[in-house]
């Protein structure tokens, strides 16, 4: 089946510093990835949704100048926590398809603690 | 706004015990409804699915039925084995300026022991 890989699995940083946090469709190219967030028995709650080569769409109530999505190929996405805070730390996922009918792969998410 | 409310856990049963998580919908509209499994280490992955009212998911000895009348889509399953044991959530899909998008619950973890 299609896999989606994320990397680093999990990353503490500093307050005050940037971290990148990398999507890949490892045997698929996906037109659209979608970031996601979860906190601690929360559900998950979407961030944007990119479309490869294009700007991403943001939720609402999501800050687009601290959470900076790149779709710049058809396997790759990446979301860059920016000033990272405490308050960012939380389990964040990707997932990734190539059509409406296809269905979503999601990654196995990246545990961002921030000090 | 849609959402889904699915029972809060955790769930812990004996193998070879009947299995219910219990999931509730609100959406405009006539959404698709699935359930993800998420086992220890690994991305969600897509258990079933149901279109339209009526429908039967199944996969994996899980069903879910898509009741329109009580906006339910509860997952059973009639014998859990350990390696059941998973968070797993329900979710709909809602469609907004042209593209689709999933709207999930909060998760139940099940733990089946032998």
């Amino acid at each position: 089946g299609a896999v989606v890989s994320q990397h680093p699995s999990w990353v503490i940083c500093k307050s005050g510093t940037s971290v990148k946090i990398e999507c890949r469709s490892l045997d698929f190219q996906a037109t659209t990835m979608f970031w996601y967030r979860q906190f601690p028995k929360q559900s998950l709650m979407l961030m944007a949704t990119s479309n490869e080569g294009s700007k991403a769409t943001y939720e609402q109530g999501v800050e687009k100048d601290k959470f900076l999505i790149n779709h710049a190929s058809l396997t790759l996405s990446t979301l860059t926590v920016t000033s990272a805070h405490p308050e960012d730390s939380s389990f964040y996922i990707c997932s990734a398809r190539t059509s409406l009918s296809s269905g979503s792969f999601f990654g196995p998410g990246t545990r961002l603690t921030v000090t | 706004g849609d959402s889904v409310t699915q029972m809060e856990g955790p769930v812990t049963l004996s193998e070879e015990a009947f299995l219910t998580i219990n999931c509730t919908y609100t959406a405009t509209g006539y959404p698709s409804l699935f359930w993800y499994v998420q086992y220890p280490g690994e991305g969600l992955q897509l258990l079933l699915k149901a279109t339209k009212a009526d429908d039967k998911g199944s996969n994996k000895g899980f069903e879910a039925t898509y009741r329109k009348e009580t906006t339910s889509f509860h997952l059973e399953k009639g014998s859990v084995q350990v390696s059941d044991s998973a968070v797993y959530f329900c979710a709909l899909n809602r469609y907004q300026g042209g593209s689709e998008k999933l709207v999930f619950g909060k998760g139940t973890k099940l733990t089946v022991n032998p």
